[in-house]
């Protein structure tokens, strides 16, 4: 099975800052990595899909990349909207996807 | 409006079962893969089974496999999960999720329904 890690945990941030999310896939994946916000009590939401693909509607100050074993999402100016936990998904294996442990955004 | 709308949640001894439904509505339906996916309280998401648009590939995570029976009904546009033998770590809020045709990723969820297994 593959495993996903992400890290950090937990980020300590204010509103402005470039912040930066890592996620690594125990084998290569290609680019079949998608990320997810998670606000507390609501369902997840897709952000990037195809490692760097934006879903529609989402903020331009949010990006991805990477492919193979290495990916991050980045958010180029921090907004208070963006305080919640972010999962990235590895949908390479024929069937459903290995989350990562997320990673929490908070305030500093 | 795309919608999906989960229920049949609630409170279950260990050993019982209980069946999840999703109804999906503003789409399609029977054009896409769909899934269920878990959240235990504070913790992370999980993978719990998905099943192709026409039912002809299904699969489980290996936690539930064995246990649990995902199906679903294109004519009711609804998705279903039967739970069996459930466990204590069973318990977590459930969501039924769609995935996109061309690029795998979930992108309609619904709101979740709880399920709690406890004596």
């Amino acid at each position: 099975d593959i495993q996903m890690t992400q890290s950090p945990s937990t980020l300590s941030a204010s509103v402005g800052d470039r912040v930066t999310i890592t996620c690594r896939a125990s084998q290569s994946i290609s680019s079949w990595l998608a990320w997810y916000q998670q606000k507390p009590g609501k369902a997840p939401k897709l952000l990037i899909y195809k490692a760097s693909s934006l879903e529609s509607g989402v903020p331009s100050r949010f990006s991805g990349s990477g492919s193979g074993t290495e990916f991050t999402l980045t958010i180029s100016s921090l907004q208070p909207d963006d305080f919640a936990t972010y999962y990235c998904q590895q949908y390479n294996s024929y069937w459903g996807g290995t989350f990562g442990q997320g990673t929490k955004v908070e305030i500093k | 409006e795309v919608q999906l709308v989960e229920s049949g949640g609630g409170l279950v001894q260990p050993g019982r079962s209980l069946r999840l439904s999703c109804a999906a509505s503003g789409f399609t339906f029977d054009d896409y893969a769909m899934h269920w996916v878990r959240q235990a309280p504070g913790k992370g998401l999980e993978w719990v089974s998905g099943i192709s648009w026409n039912s002809g590939s299904i699969g489980y995570a290996d936690s539930v496999k064995g246990r649990f029976t995902i199906s679903r009904d294109n004519a009711k546009n609804s998705l279903y999960l039967q739970m069996n033998s459930l466990r204590a770590e069973d318990t977590a809020l459930y969501y039924c999720a769609k995935q996109t045709l061309h690029t795998d990723a979930f992108d309609i969820w619904g709101q979740g329904t709880m399920v709690t297994v406890s004596s």
